[in-house]
């Protein structure tokens, strides 16, 4: 029912590059800016990406965001336990006047 | 530090309105945007809509997610530092975990969340 699509799980073990996919259409991603959100199990979402490739304060730069077009991803690198959780991605969609979001990614850390 | 806190009802019946408040500490809430955001099993996270606090009481605009917007009003007391919510005639669709949050298109601070159950 999300209009931006998301991989519903994701795995690797640590150390590795993970990276989740999203994607979305012109009224979205594709002229507005990308979101990502990391939910732990019972808490809110922390955000994890802003402006497609921005990290906010605190965000190890481990985690890395990109947009092309109407897809974007965000790469996960030197993999550790600590990242297993949801991962949502999120765009202003013009038609909508508001945010939509993706149907999230559990990553599993092996 | 920013720290946003849900309050209001755990469980209502069906056709009831949801009355939920945000307090907000930590900075002043004028000249920011404040959401409200939800999150069920079924429909994953929804952004349900938001307000800018202009600091004036007589401006304070609102954009609705359009799937909510005849039921939907949010407001905001600045003087008190509270985001309130009222959801009408709720259904067991509207079952959640309901957040607040301070931004439109993205959002740093959120409050921990409260779940809110509608029985039928």
């Amino acid at each position: 029912q999300s209009v931006l699509t998301q991989p519903p799980s994701a795995s690797g073990t640590p150390g590795q590059t993970v990276t989740v996919s999203c994607s979305g259409s012109r009224s979205n991603i594709g002229s507005n800016y990308v979101y990502w959100y990391q939910q732990v199990q019972g808490t809110a979402p922390k955000l994890l990406m802003y402006n497609n490739d921005q990290r906010p304060l605190g965000v190890p730069d481990r985690f890395s965001g990109s947009k092309s077009g109407t897809s974007a991803s965000l790469a996960i690198s030197g993999l550790r336990s600590e990242d297993e959780a949801d991962y949502y991605c999120a765009a202003r969609d013009d038609g909508l006047s508001g945010v939509i979001f993706g149907g999230g990614t559990k990553l599993t850390v092996l | 530090q920013v720290l946003l806190q849900e309050s209001g009802p755990r469980l209502m019946k069906a056709s009831e309105t949801l009355s939920l408040t945000c307090t907000v500490s930590g900075d002043s809430m004028k000249h920011y945007y404040w959401s409200w955001i939800r999150q069920s099993p079924g429909r994953g996270l929804q952004w349900i809509g938001y307000i800018f606090d202009s600091g004036s009481t007589a401006y304070n605009p609102t954009t609705y997610n359009p799937s909510l917007k005849s039921r939907v009003t949010i407001s905001v007391d600045t003087s008190k530092s509270l985001l309130s919510l009222s959801l009408k005639s709720v259904t067991a669709a509207d079952t959640a975990f309901y957040y607040c949050a301070r931004g439109a298109d993205f959002w740093s601070y959120w409050g921990q969340g409260t779940l809110v159950t509608v029985s039928s």
